[in-house]
C-alpha cells in the first residue's frame, strides 16, 4: 500500500509559488519526508527532506504539519524549468535507502 | 551533479537473449541501488546493495541478478530478456552516514522484442 497520496497534477504560473501538498497519514516516528523530482525522461533528482522541521534549502522549503501527517513542498519562484513529476517518498533512515516512488504529481508551470 | 554513468543508454535485444546493463560511479558511495520505470509509474526497486559482494532484493527482483565486485561498478542482468522487461532502467548511489539523499543516473532504455 502507498505511504504517501499526490495530488495527480497542478499547474502553476511561472513566478509564482508553487505549493505541492502530501498526504502521510500513517508515517511512522522514524520515517523522515523526502521529495525528489524527475524532469522529463531524466534520471529524479533529489531536492528535500525533513523528519519533522520545516527545512529550507536552494531549491524548495518543506513545511511539515505538527502531527506530521501531510506536508508541503514549497516552490518559492516556479519556472518552466521546474515542470516535472514531484514525489513525496517516507522511508526510515534504516531501511537502506530503499525508495518507495508513488505516482507523484505532474506540475506543469505556464508562462 | 554526481559522477553516476549509465551503459548502455539504449539497447534493443530480442526475448530469451542474456542482457547486462552497467552503473559506474567515481563517488566512491557505498550504496548503490537499481531501479525500472515504466511508462505512467513511479520507480520500483529491483536490487540494491550496501557494499562490495553485498546485494539483495527489491520490490520487483524477479528476473532479474546483480553483481558488485567493485564499489565503482554495480551490474544489472537480466538472464534471459523478456517483454515484460521492456522498461527505462535507473542506477542510484547513497553515500554512508548521515546523508540520505540519493543520486540517480540519466538511465538506460531497454527494449525487448
Amino acid at each position: 500500500d502507498a505511504k504517501t497520496t499526490q495530488p495527480p497534477s497542478m499547474d502553476c504560473a511561472e513566478g509564482r509559488a508553487a505549493n505541492l501538498p502530501c498526504n502521510h497519514s500513517t508515517i511512522s516516528g522514524n520515517e523522515y519526508v523526502y521529495w525528489y523530482r524527475q524532469i522529463h525522461s531524466q534520471g529524479p533528482q533529489y531536492i528535500i527532506h525533513g523528519l519533522k522541521n520545516n527545512e529550507t534549502n536552494e531549491m524548495a522549503s518543506l513545511i511539515i504539519t505538527e502531527d506530521r501527517k501531510s506536508s508541503t513542498l514549497i516552490l518559492p519562484h516556479a519556472t518552466l524549468r521546474d515542470t516535472a513529476v514531484y514525489y513525496c517518498i517516507v522511508e526510515t533512515t534504516d531501511s537502506w535507502g530503499k525508495l518507495q516512488f508513488g505516482a507523484g504529481t505532474q506540475v506543469v508551470v505556464t508562462p | 551533479d554526481a559522477g553516476i554513468t549509465q551503459s548502455p543508454r539504449h539497447k534493443v535485444t530480442e526475448t530469451g537473449t542474456p542482457v547486462t546493463l552497467r552503473c559506474h560511479q567515481t563517488e566512491n558511495h557505498r550504496y548503490m541501488y537499481w531501479y525500472r520505470q515504466d511508462p505512467g509509474h513511479g520507480l520500483r526497486l529491483i536490487h540494491y546493495s550496501y557494499g562490495v559482494k553485498d546485494t539483495d532484493k527489491g520490490e520487483v527482483s524477479d528476473g532479474y541478478s546483480v553483481s558488485r565486485s567493485k564499489t565503482e561498478d554495480f551490474l544489472l542482468t537480466l538472464e534471459s530478456a523478456t517483454s515484460s522487461q521492456t522498461s527505462v532502467y535507473f542506477c542510484a548511489i547513497r553515500e554512508a552516514g548521515h546523508s540520505y539523499e540519493q543520486y540517480f543516473g540519466p538511465g538506460t532504455r531497454l527494449t525487448v522484442t
